[in-house]
């Protein structure tokens, strides 16, 4: 089935640091989807990709639709506390009835 | 609130015990997902239903099962708990997967 891999799986930055990860896949995706999960909460979505090469922000995050298709990235400019969580990417099934989730990029903040 | 509705928040129970876990999907939403997220884990998938019928299965025990009734709220059941079992159940609903899914704020199961 289809596989997502994170990474990096974890980080430990300073405030004010940017931050980048990435996903990728050994198979092609039509969307991707960032999840943001703050700890003890349900994930949240962040951002949605859908045309390959595409490039979108929300605030200071931005990630990218890579141009193969198979992978996406996402950075977060100037962190602050509030950045503290797991990221997941995602990207629908063939079928597009169901998610298939990375595996996640925990970020820590430290003082 | 994300729309997704599910109770309980916290529960704590003994081995060998069952208890059902209720969800609320987003109002418009057809299908559900359920999934499990261990400590420091990711999120396994589960099972998913769309309109009351089940459409998928992932990595779930025999000792679990699901359904969804026809005002499309959901309900998952575990049995014969071990601690094993102990984490975060999140239910999730979607219109379509590549608009994305919406969270509830899942139940904290603990088993002792």
């Amino acid at each position: 089935g289809q596989q997502l891999n994170q990474s990096p799986q974890s980080m430990f930055i300073q405030e004010g640091e940017d931050v980048s990860m990435n996903c990728t896949s050994s198979s092609i995706f039509n969307t991707w989807l960032w999840y943001k999960q703050d700890p003890g909460e349900g994930p949240v979505l962040l951002i949605a990709l859908y045309k390959a090469g595409e490039l979108t922000s929300n605030g200071r995050l931005t990630a990218q639709f890579g141009i193969t298709r198979k992978d996406s990235f996402l950075n977060i400019s100037a962190s602050i506390p509030s950045d503290v969580g797991i990221y997941f990417c995602a990207g629908p099934n063939f079928g597009n009835e169901k998610l298939t989730f990375g595996t996640g990029t925990r970020l820590t903040i430290i003082p | 609130d994300s729309g997704v509705t599910q109770t309980p928040k916290h529960l704590i129970t003994a081995t060998g015990q069952r208890v059902t876990l209720r969800c609320s999907p987003r109002s418009g939403d057809l299908s559900v997902y359920w999934y499990q997220q261990s400590l420091d884990q990711g999120l396994q998938f589960l099972i998913q239903y769309y309109n009351g019928e089940e459409r998928a299965k992932g990595n779930i025990l025999e000792r679990f099962s699901a359904q969804q009734f026809p005002d499309l709220h959901s309900e998952l059941n575990l049995s014969s708990l071990e601690l094993g079992d102990s984490a975060l159940y999140f239910c999730a609903s979607s219109v379509l997967a590549n608009y994305g899914y919406t969270f509830g704020s899942g139940t904290r199961l603990t088993v002792v």
